[in-house]
């Protein structure tokens, strides 16, 4: 079945160290892969997406993410933290031409002085 | 650009009421439009995905007749959570996508927390 899959439900980081928050999907092909940012009581916000090419995908806020073909993953990365940072964060996925899109279940992100 | 609206951000009504959820895409044409719920440290449930001039499409499990969505337009949708009990609160979000193609993100509104005294 086709799925996102986030392993780390709650990570504590300092601010200013760098962030690494796991995802892996299970797609038989390559699919579209997303990260989405939601702070307390609102929406989601994309970060960025994979669709193709180029492997270290660039997103806003300073994130960036990595599709790796061989360990079925795409992290988001962060070399430094900030407390506004602090959220609850989303790899989702979807299969070419499918509407659809699977979340995974989050991983609450909380920043320490 | 790629915004999405969401109205009205916070329900509070009584046991029995209909509530009607707006969902607008401000600077674009949304050709699909999806309705999630979410509860407390989960994540998103799809509920129905809707589709500009068609029936929308729900999930398994979902009632159709609880949860009436209308796609009038390419900027609206609407869901309606019918005779609302407290089992019905939850925090509802909808995306809107500008396209048919998978590789089309979801762009989200800021959420409808619905809560049933």
């Amino acid at each position: 079945a086709q799925s996102v899959t986030q392993p780390d439900i709650h990570i504590t980081v300092s601010e200013g160290a760098s962030l690494e928050l796991r995802c892996n999907y299970s797609y038989g092909a390559t699919p579209y892969l997303f990260w989405y940012v939601q702070s307390p009581g609102q929406g989601l916000q994309l970060l960025l997406k994979y669709f193709s090419g180029d492997t270290l995908v660039q997103g806003i806020k300073g994130f960036e993410a990595e599709f790796k073909r061989s360990q079925s993953s795409f992290n988001l990365r962060k070399p430094s933290v900030h407390w506004s940072d602090a959220a609850e964060y989303f790899c989702a996925g979807s299969s070419g031409g499918y509407q659809k899109v699977t979340f995974g279940i989050g991983t609450k992100l909380q920043v320490i002085p | 650009g790629a915004v999405v609206s969401q109205h009205p951000s916070r329900v509070i009504c009584k046991s029995g009421t209909s509530v009607k959820i707006e969902c607008r895409s401000l600077d674009f044409q949304a050709t699909t439009m999806f309705w999630y719920r979410q509860f407390p440290k989960q994540s998103l449930m799809l509920m129905a995905t809707s589709n500009e001039g068609s029936k929308a499409t729900y999930e398994q499990g979902v009632e159709k007749d609880k949860f009436l969505i209308n796609h009038a337009s390419l900027t609206l949708s609407t869901l309606t959570v019918t005779s609302a009990h407290p089992e019905d609160s939850s925090f509802y979000i909808c995306s809107a996508k500008e396209g048919q193609a998978g590789n089309q993100p979801q762009h989200f509104g800021d959420g409808t927390r619905l809560s049933i005294l």
